[in-house]
């Protein structure tokens, strides 16, 4: 289908590891994406991954890849209350056209 | 030296009534594109503009209507507005359509929050 799949909540508890999940739908996307979106704001890129690879490490965060499934996990390491938002796969489709499509959202939460 | 722009960021209008927003980037892409986002944070593709050419269209009503003066400014002008408008839109913008160095990151504006009473 077109849909680009997430849960809609994660709760975690501050300075636990954090994994959301997202699977996409299309096998020859080219480039899959993290965002970030804060209350009342504009998404901002986390990360981005390149089809040909399995992982990708950026200080706190981790993206995992598995192109057979068709999965894409983000792992955000040492959990802070800073990083409350909702959090977009998104996956880019075709090459010649900038067509991005992105997931609901998974909305992560942090407890005390 | 804000990247992506976009005014107003509220914007709360009668039904029927005809409303513009606009967006501008500083820096140096040659797409950019709107979006929309509706009450459960679902995020579409409206249009997407590549140099002032339209290259993306999404099935959007034709009330809606892009307008690119240049490749830094992308406006969005709606007609006759709805209930069902009321959203925030987003405006983004990339590098190349490709993908290149930059993977074709998109970069979003701060979003116009359009209420339609």
């Amino acid at each position: 289908g077109e849909d680009v799949e997430q849960s809609l909540f994660l709760s975690v508890r501050e300075g636990d590891s954090s994994v959301i999940n997202c699977t996409y739908t299309d096998s020859s996307s080219t480039y899959l994406y993290w965002y970030k979106q804060e209350p009342g704001a504009g998404l901002q890129l986390l990360t981005y991954i390149f089809s040909n690879m399995d992982m990708k490490q950026d200080q706190r965060l981790t993206v995992l890849l598995n192109k057979k499934d068709k999965h894409l996990s983000l792992r955000i390491a040492d959990t802070q209350t800073g990083d409350s938002a909702i959090y977009f796969c998104a996956e880019r489709r075709g090459s010649s056209a900038s067509k991005i499509i992105f997931g609901s959202g998974t909305r992560l939460s942090i407890r005390p | 030296d804000t990247a992506v722009s976009q005014t107003p960021k509220y914007l709360v209008t009668q039904m029927g009534n005809d409303k513009s927003i606009k967006c501008e980037q500083n820096l140096g892409h040659d797409t950019m594109y709107w979006y929309k986002q509706d009450s459960k944070k679902f995020l579409k593709i409206m249009f997407s503009y590549n140099n002032k050419e339209l290259i993306i269209n999404e099935t959007v009503p034709n009330r809606f209507s892009p307008k690119s003066p240049d490749k830094a400014h992308l406006n969005l002008h709606i007609n006759s507005l709805e209930l069902g408008d009321s959203a925030v839109y987003f405006c983004a913008s990339s590098q190349d359509r490709g993908g290149g160095g930059t993977g074709g990151t998109q970069y979003f504006g701060p979003g116009t929050r359009l209420l339609v009473l």
